[in-house]
């Protein structure tokens, strides 16, 4: 079945530079791969998403790239605020007869004042 | 907000009981999906519903049961409830349409078995 790994799983930044998160799926049948972050005691929220025709996706700070061939994909934040710090969550959904949607393990991010 | 929503938002349960958790999806949407959180870790696919029949299972056992209703919601039953069944459990819903597969969870029941 699918699996995916994400890391770091801890990740401290100063304020303003920029986060990478990467994470690596392992079917190829994959076509469609979210991003959520979720802060302490909430539910994840899609922050962004990339299907497997584009390469790369940007929305203002936040930008996610694809190689399919690779079968990598990564999340970055530019100009990182306090209000970023979370714990967020790649993931790859296997659409086959059924969709269902394998989440990474988690990256918490902090950034620093 | 998404538009989904879970109850009980807390739940205490004693090992071997068994409990049901309720979602409502956001309108319109004709696929469900629920997964464990444990804490520390990423949710864990439970199973999915489409149009009211289970249409995929994660690694989970059959005590793990489900329904989805016509009227937008469903329901995750778990059976001989174990200590490590503690976690927070969510349930996400979207529709199911060629590659489109958004996923809007609920705020999710926080089960502890003791």
């Amino acid at each position: 079945g699918e699996n995916v790994e994400q890391h770091p799983s801890t990740l401290s930044v100063q304020e303003g530079d920029s986060a990478v998160i990467k994470c690596t799926y392992s079917d190829s049948a994959s076509n469609y791969f979210p991003w959520y972050k979720q802060e302490l005691g909430k539910r994840p929220q899609l922050i962004i998403d990339i299907r497997s025709n584009v390469g790369e996706k940007k929305d203002q700070r936040i930008a996610v790239t694809l190689n399919k061939t690779a079968k990598h994909f990564s999340l970055h934040i530019t100009e990182t605020q306090p209000e970023d710090s979370a714990v967020y969550f790649c993931a790859a959904n296997l659409y086959s007869s059924a969709s269902k949607i394998i989440f990474g393990s988690g990256t918490r991010l902090s950034i620093r004042p | 907000e998404t538009g989904v929503t879970q109850s009980p938002t807390h739940l205490i349960k004693t090992r071997g009981q068994q409990v049901t958790l309720r979602c409502s999806s956001q309108s319109g949407h004709n696929t469900v999906s629920w997964y464990q959180q444990a804490l520390g870790q990423g949710p864990q696919f439970i199973f999915q519903y489409y149009r009211e029949e289970e249409n995929g299972r994660g690694n989970f056992p059959p005590r793990f049961s489900g329904l989805q209703f016509t009227n937008d919601s469903s329901e995750l039953n778990v059976n001989a409830l174990e200590l490590d069944d503690s976690a927070l459990y969510l349930c996400a819903s979207s529709h199911w349409r060629d590659l489109n597969t958004e996923a809007f969870f609920g705020q999710g029941t926080r089960l502890t078995v003791v």
